[in-house]
């Protein structure tokens, strides 16, 4: 019963250093996200993946990468930590049949990395 | 472009108070219509969503009307519970896409 999972849960980086965001869902979903909640703000997009090998740019790309290599990983990379990027991380993951075709079904979220960058 | 526009909370309501919460939106085509809730903590889980004009989505007594004509889809429950405490989220994800674009979110506090 995991559905999305999510690792660290907290993180504290200095500015200029690196991490991965981990993000695991058992599923099976094709599609999965990143998404920053800053507060006030709501969530934006950061990438998204429409299945293994497949990634592209959501609202907020700059400063983050991804990768895509198994249907159920998708980690977010940060090169170099700003404090802009001081923030709530989720990830999400749904199913589309077609490739896009269904555009009415749930996201499921992962509980959130809060990562604090000083 | 789409957007989703909220009523700025928080709000507070006492136990068996009726609730609404504001949601409007733009979008181009024919969206589908979400109710997301975050509890302290937690991740967004799926509250209710509609999918065409006039479809009313409803779960654990929240519910909410897709209405294209005044492009509104405001959620409502008849009796909050102190549990239900938590930020709603109003989104929608347009036809042919996978990408949500949410509101801001709006903080219930509930009291006993």
């Amino acid at each position: 019963n995991a559905g999305v999972t999510q690792t660290p849960k907290f993180r504290i980086l200095k500015i200029g250093q690196s991490m991965t965001l981990q993000c695991a869902q058992d599923m099976n979903h094709n599609y999965m996200y990143w998404y920053r909640q800053d507060p006030g703000m709501g969530l934006k997009l950061i990438y998204y993946s429409v299945g293994a090998g497949i990634t592209d740019k959501g609202e907020v790309p700059n400063g983050y990468n991804v990768s895509r290599s198994t249907t159920e990983d998708f980690p977010l990379r940060l090169e170099l930590a700003a404090p802009s990027q001081t923030s709530v991380y989720f990830c999400a993951s749904s199913y589309s049949k077609d490739g896009g075709g269904y555009s009415n079904q749930p996201q499921h979220f992962g509980d959130g990395t809060r990562l604090s960058i000083l | 472009g789409n957007s989703v526009t909220q009523m700025e909370g928080p709000v507070t309501l006492s136990e068996e108070a009726f609730l609404t919460i504001n949601c409007t939106y733009t979008a181009t085509g024919y969206p589908s219509l979400f109710w997301y809730v975050q509890y302290p903590g937690e991740g967004l889980q799926l509250l209710l969503k509609a999918t065409k004009a006039d479809d009313k989505g409803s779960n654990k007594g929240f519910e909410a009307t897709y209405r294209k004509e005044t492009t509104s889809f405001h959620l409502e429950k008849g009796s909050v519970q102190v549990s239900d405490s938590a930020v709603y989220f109003c989104a929608l994800m347009n036809t042919g896409f996978q990408k949500l674009v949410f509101g801001t979110g709006t903080r219930l506090l509930v009291s006993p």
